[in-house]
């Protein structure tokens, strides 16, 4: 039974760069959350997709958007990359209990 | 949006020793959880415990939802057990995970 996965595992980006990231949830789940944690600080709630629409949001500016797929795995994207946004980026999946991917360390230069 | 509060923000101790970590929520929470981020960054389930008291191993939890609070109980601590330890919940039920700030437990051999 596969867990959350995603990817890449580290990504270097200049300022005002695009990226996007990628979540596959674990096996029988259809909903995604995405979450970003700074360094030393406990993760932020960003947004989560349930049947491929943005159900809930985060404080996050609109530069952060997302999308999910049919098959429930889901991409992160980030415009106009700020120094600030360099942080680890956590997928989540399921319902009550929720279950975390590796994460993406993103480092903005 | 609910506040969560965890102490102690740091801890050290030797192999062996038995330790508590608590968890204080400004306003009643459902779907709390407990996890364990190792240095690699990936956030582990420990206990999804909203009430009552749950074990495993070495390792237990106890929720009093009419008192906000949760505590984490480390017995017999080894040096894998060291990372940060987080709590996390959400309200009515919206998935959208609140998490503190993290106590930091460092086992020395």
């Amino acid at each position: 039974d596969a867990g959350v996965t995603q990817s890449p595992t580290h990504l270097i980006k200049t300022r005002g760069q695009q990226v996007t990231l990628r979540c596959s949830p674990k096996s029988g789940h259809d909903t995604v959350s995405w979450y970003q944690q700074a360094l030393g600080q406990g993760p932020q709630f960003i947004f989560q997709y349930y049947e491929e629409e943005e159900r809930q949001r985060g404080n996050f500016p609109d530069r952060f958007s997302g999308h999910q797929f049919p098959n429930y795995s889901s991409e992160l994207n980030v415009n106009a990359l700020l120094l600030g946004d360099s942080a680890l980026y956590l997928c989540a999946s399921g319902g009550d209990t929720q279950y975390f991917g590796p994460g993406t360390r993103l480092t903005v230069l | 949006g609910i506040q969560v509060e965890q102490s102690p923000p740091d801890l050290i101790l030797q192999e062996g020793a038995n330790s508590t970590l608590r968890c204080n929520f400004s306003d009643s929470v459902n779907n709390l959880q407990w996890f364990h981020q190792n240095p690699w960054g990936q956030l582990i389930n420990l206990f999804y415990i909203p009430s009552g008291t749950k074990q495993n191993g070495r390792l237990s939890a106890t929720t009093v939802a009419t008192e906000r609070y949760s505590l984490l109980y480390i017995s017999s601590s080894q040096t894998t057990d060291s990372g940060v330890y987080f709590c996390a919940g959400d309200q009515r039920g919206a998935q959208k995970l609140v998490f503190g700030q993290g106590t930091r437990l460092t086992i020395n051999p």
